[in-house]
């Protein structure tokens, strides 16, 4: 089975200028998830997806925004950019139950973004 | 505010031993646990998940929950130096509710061949 793919995988942008990621997740996952992850941070929860529905939301501006298609790929957007956007942007996958144990996550490779 | 707590390390452990990670988490409520590993540069893998109190074993790694203490543990024995790594605690709050899986900052494990 195919794993989580991420698009693109290297990114450099400006400040001020948008960028929007992509993720396909494993087949038949419908839940994905975004995380930011920096070294002084560590991984953050930015938001996820299901039955491209919003989910969850984690504490980030309204600059960072998400949506989710009807094959349950995923995009993830960043308006605005700002120096400290600097990150690696990872998505994760999972087969989640409605009230069921499993909940596990897949992450893809992830999109190393780098704003100048 | 939620928190999971993990020592950042890093931890040296000798080639052969048993490698012990902890991890602490502030919401009683939690219900789904998991252990992921992250090698330098690369994404995260997951390893591990528990959901019950007690021991889950796989392999050479064995999680461990005590919800009523609020720890999380990994235990990697016969310890390599491919287990050299990043090891990222992760949790999840209660079933029923849209609750979001809150990863601690990691330990770093190095295996001293």
């Amino acid at each position: 089975k195919a794993g989580v793919t991420q698009t693109p995988r290297y990114l450099i942008k400006t400040r001020g200028q948008q960028v929007t990621l992509s993720c396909s997740p494993i087949s038949g996952h419908r839940s994905v998830s975004w995380y930011q992850q920096t070294p002084g941070q560590g991984l953050q929860f930015l938001f996820e997806y299901f039955s491209e529905t919003q989910r969850n939301k984690g504490n980030f501006p309204g600059r960072f925004s998400g949506r989710q298609f009807s094959n349950s790929r995923s995009e993830m957007n960043v308006s605005t950019l700002e120096l400290g956007d600097s990150a690696l942007y990872l998505c994760a996958s999972s087969y989640r139950v409605a009230g069921g144990l499993s909940y596990e996550q897949y992450f893809g490779p992830g999109t190393r973004l780098t704003v100048t | 505010q939620k928190e999971v707590e993990q020592n950042s390390g890093p931890l040296s452990v000798p080639e052969g031993a048993i490698a012990s990670l902890n991890c602490t988490y502030s919401d009683r409520g939690s219900q789904s646990f998991f252990w992921y590993r992250q090698y330098s540069g690369k994404s995260p893998e997951l390893i591990m998940s528990i959901y019950s109190n007690g021991d889950q074993e796989d392999g050479r790694f064995t999680a461990q929950l005590n919800k009523a203490s609020q720890y999380v543990s990994l235990l990697i024995r016969d310890s390599q130096p491919s287990d050299s790594a990043t090891y990222l605690c992760a949790v999840k709050g209660r079933l029923l509710r849209d609750d979001k899986i809150i990863f601690g900052k990691g330990t770093r494990l190095h295996i001293l061949p």
